[in-house]
């Protein structure tokens, strides 16, 4: 069974920008999270989407939001990016949203310049 | 906010040795939490849950404590091997869905 895959794996953007993130979850699978992490705060939650709904949603601005499709696949946005949104985004999917294991993809390395 | 801390940054092990990772938490409401493994260049990987209504859970090689009085978790590796050098987080929720809140994380480096 294939993993969770997210492109692209690497992004440079510059301030003001925007950008989308995409996230295909395992097979199966209908929640899917999505986290930054810095080495300084490390894993902080941004939201979770679960069969296209947003279940939660963490202490982060307005400029970040997401989607979720039919078919699973999640979608992050950041607008007006800053200097401070560089980060390794990672999405995360599992089979139900709750208490359980969640599968991580390789994440998007994202600078912003 | 919650906040989930580790009490040390970095740990080194002797190959053939046992490791204990700490994490302390702070939100009293977590029922659930989990201990994932990230190598470099890769994305967390689950090693081992326990909910709330124990204070022990097995697997391979892994033993997670939970102290809930005070709000104390560990991970124990037996037999730390160069394989299980990477960095290990703590996380937790106390939330319905998966809203989890992560340690900054310890980094192991096994000794060979």
């Amino acid at each position: 069974k294939a993993g969770v895959t997210q492109t692209p794996r690497y992004l440079i953007k510059t301030r003001g920008q925007q950008v989308t993130l995409s996230c295909s979850p395992i097979s199966g699978h209908r929640s899917v999270s999505w986290y930054q992490q810095t080495p300084g705060q490390g894993l902080q939650f941004l939201f979770e989407y679960f069969s296209e709904t947003q279940r939660n949603k963490g202490n982060f601005p307005g400029r970040f939001s997401g989607r979720q499709f039919s078919n699973s696949r999640s979608e992050m946005n950041v607008s007006t990016l800053e200097l401070g949104d560089s980060a390794l985004y990672l999405c995360a999917s599992s089979q139900k949203t709750g208490r359980g294991e969640q599968f991580f993809g390789p994440g998007t390395r994202l600078t912003v310049l | 906010g919650e906040s989930v801390g580790l009490h040390l940054p970095t740990l080194s092990v002797q190959e053939g040795d046992n490791s204990i990772i700490n994490c302390a938490y702070s939100n009293s409401a977590s029922d659930y939490f989990i201990w994932y493994k990230q190598e470099s260049g890769k994305g967390p990987q689950f090693i081992i849950d326990i909910r709330s209504n124990m204070d022990k859970r097995q697997g391979q090689r892994v033993t997670v404590l939970l102290n809930k009085t005070v709000k104390h978790l560990s991970l124990q590796i037996a037999a730390t091997q160069p394989g299980d050098s990477a960095v290990y987080f703590c996380a937790e929720t106390g939330y319905t869905g998966n809203q989890f809140y992560f340690g900054t994380g310890t980094s192991l480096t096994v000794i060979p």
